[in-house]
């Protein structure tokens, strides 16, 4: 596989429910991104990891938690959402300290019922 | 901190027309100014991206972007738009934090092409 890939590309899930977004990129790249996509407004940026490390959270709420085991790997953990937390879930990757672009991931839709 | 303004959110256009999507940022020191495309059901691509030199760029379908300091702008271009080109466009301005360049999006544009 090439580029950066997101398991599930969909997901349905209760509000009370655990369950794990995946992402994996193939590009050799040392930093790693969750966005979300909301409709009708601008990309959020969730959280920022450089050389596994995570350097930004943007006062994302609890019920999601990351996860970066190494570098070509980043999770998302998701337990107790909201609806309003249903959206578009972005990862990208790029290389950590330059100026150089990212690379995102086909997305998962996620739907809280 | 930095900001981005897509004036337009939706365009339209008829295939073969010309096209400019705006882009205007707010950004203390030099930008790093990227525009991204994203086709139905797809994660964003990057079309272009200015980091200094020439304020003209090329990018990737035959996209091109003038980069105006005094304007603090960054308008996206195509002589003729095909019907493949029908997307969402985001404008991005990138700041340094934590040890990337982490871009900031506009809301973007989304792009209709009438045949």
């Amino acid at each position: 596989e090439t580029g950066v890939t997101q398991t599930p590309r969909h997901l349905v899930m209760g509000m009370t429910n655990k369950k794990s977004l995946k992402c994996e990129q193939h590009l050799g790249h040392n930093a790693m991104y969750w966005y979300k996509q909301s409709a009708k407004k601008p990309l959020e940026l969730m959280f920022v990891y450089n050389f596994k490390e995570q350097t930004e959270n943007n006062s994302v709420p609890s019920r999601f938690s990351p996860e970066c085991p190494n570098s070509s790997h980043l999770f998302l953990h998701l337990h107790t959402l909201q609806p309003e937390d249903s959206a578009l879930y972005l990862c990208a990757s790029s290389q950590a300290g330059g100026r150089d672009e990212q690379y995102f991931g086909p997305g998962t839709r996620l739907t809280v019922t | 901190a930095q900001s981005v303004t897509q004036p337009d959110i939706h365009i339209t256009v008829s295939e073969g027309a010309s096209l400019e999507l705006r882009c205007n940022y707010s950004y203390g020191a030099t930008p790093y100014l990227f525009w991204y495309v994203q086709s139905p059901g797809q994660g964003l691509q990057l079309l272009l991206k200015y980091f200094s030199g020439d304020t003209l760029v090329q990018g990737i379908k035959g996209f091109e972007a003038e980069f105006k300091r005094s304007q603090s702008s960054f308008n996206l271009r195509k002589p003729s738009v095909h019907w493949s080109d029908a997307a969402e466009y985001f404008c991005a301005v990138g700041a340094p934090s934590g040890g990337s360049y982490i871009p900031t999006f506009g809301r973007g544009t989304s792009l209709i092409v009438h045949p």
